[in-house]
């Protein structure tokens, strides 16, 4: 079947333009996750959320980033006025359960601000 | 502050010779660990774990040792294949019901087997 789907895979975005990435996760998975990964550094969580509801935003580095999932299946990440700190790839994983520790990861999204 | 460690950024072994990564962390609420495999423009792909409660788990060549006294874990990989060559990350999470299973990652070992 279909994995973890982003798009887009390469955004430049110029400082202080609003961008939205989007994740498809796995159907019928119910947690879905965002992570940042810097370059040369493992990945940091973002937001969790278990099927439409966002329980855990704690990773969320700063007001501006925003993340939704208003139907329990694909999700948006929006990061409002970007910053050059903000360049990273954002990963998106689902798992199929709310207790599941395989997370399935998508390819990412680069993220490059200028 | 780091709580998941991965010191060797990178290592380099002969085709069918073992690699050995270890992974350190400082999190004793730590009940799940993972090893997840990177190639360049794809995501993590999950590899191996192992829960807190034992001190070993195999897969074909692949195994995972958990020393929880020491906090720190391994991933022997015997034998290495020149596919094996990607960037593997060590992972951790602590149960919490209803609340997901979160990741914290180490930094990341970059591994090169050489045919």
């Amino acid at each position: 079947g279909a994995g973890v789907s982003q798009s887009p895979r390469y955004k430049v975005a110029k400082r202080g333009q609003d961008v939205a990435l989007r994740c498809d996760p796995i159907s019928g998975h119910v947690s879905l996750f965002w992570y940042q990964q810097a370059l040369g550094q493992g990945p940091e969580f973002l937001t969790y959320f278990q099927n439409e509801a966002q329980l855990d935003k704690s990773g969320l580095p700063s007001d501006r980033f925003f993340a939704e999932r208003p139907e329990g299946s694909v999700s948006t990440l929006k990061i409002q006025r970007t910053q050059q700190e903000d360049s990273a790839v954002y990963l998106c994983a689902s798992s199929f359960r709310d207790i599941s520790y395989e997370q399935y990861f998508g390819p990412g999204t680069r993220l490059t601000v200028t | 502050d780091q709580q998941v460690k991965q010191n060797s950024p990178s290592l380099s072994v002969q085709e069918g010779r073992i690699s050995i990564l270890n992974c350190d962390y400082t999190n004793s609420m730590f009940d799940y660990f993972l090893w997840y495999k990177k190639y360049p423009a794809e995501g993590p792909t999950f590899l191996i774990s192992i829960s807190s409660i034992k001190d070993k788990n195999e897969d074909g060549r692949f195994t995972v040792f958990l020393n929880k006294s020491a906090k720190h874990l391994s991933l022997h990989i015997v034998p290495s294949q020149p596919g094996d060559s990607a960037v593997y990350f060590c992972a951790a999470s602590v149960t919490i019901k209803a609340a997901g299973n979160k990741l914290t990652f180490g930094g990341g070992t970059r591994v090169l087997v050489k045919p």
